[in-house]
């Protein structure tokens, strides 16, 4: 059981670049979050699905874009990269038995 | 809209000392609130929560909470911290149960001093 997973730990792009961030949960979760954690800012939710081949916008979804094709999986995608996207991004999923929010070790990626 | 509020952005405190974090939340009905703490370099690990029920909870590593419905506060408390309490602490609020949305303070950092 491991848990929440993501993929890559860390990444470094140039601005007008994209990338994919993949969440992984093994746990049966219906629902899943991206967020994002900024000094200072706390986190911010992104992009979340209430299940499979569902999602919804968050508090700061733009320039971001997210797909859940398959139920364990919740892919965050940047199309054009900005440096205001440099950020340290956690995904999460939630029980719903005992409503607790299980986090992701992170992504730490960087724009320049 | 719901709202978190931790005025303290970062705490020092003697090990063996005591330990308050202070949270305050915004919303009009009964919260859900709940206190994570987050390791360097680490995502979010649930500490406790606060459903219904006993206004004092207990969770882990020596951890409580008391919510305070007059005073909107969810306060994390321990009586006596330890050096591998260092860490950042975020208090978080949901809706109710159906909206599994919360939203989070802006954290407190707690240094522990020998």
């Amino acid at each position: 059981n491991a848990g929440v997973t993501q993929t890559p730990k860390f990444r470094v792009l140039k601005t007008g670049q994209s990338m994919t961030l993949l969440c992984a949960q093994d746990m049966n979760h219906e629902y899943m979050y991206w967020y994002r954690q900024d000094p200072g800012m706390g986190l911010r939710l992104i992009h979340y699905s209430v299940g499979e081949g569902t999602t919804a916008k968050g508090e700061v979804p733009d320039g971001y874009n997210v797909s859940r094709l398959k139920k364990q999986n919740f892919l965050l995608g940047l199309e054009s990269a900005a440096p205001s996207q440099t950020s340290v991004y956690f995904c999460a999923s939630i029980s719903e038995s005992t409503y607790e929010q299980y986090f992701g070790p992170g992504t730490r990626l960087t724009v320049t | 809209a719901q709202s978190v509020t931790q005025p303290d952005i970062h705490i020092t405190v003697s090990e063996g000392a005591s330990l308050e974090l202070r949270c305050n939340y915004s919303y009009g009905a009964t919260p859900y609130l709940f206190w994570y703490v987050q390791s360097p370099g680490q995502g979010l690990q649930l500490l406790l929560k606060y459903f219904s029920g006993d206004t004092l909870v207990q969770g882990i590593k020596g951890f409580e909470a008391e919510f305070k419905r007059s005073q909107s506060s969810f306060n994390l408390r321990k009586p006596s911290v330890h050096w591998s309490d260092a860490a950042e602490y975020f208090c978080a609020v949901g809706a109710n149960f159906g909206n599994e949305k919360l939203t989070f303070g802006t954290g407190t950092r707690l240094t522990i001093i020998p």
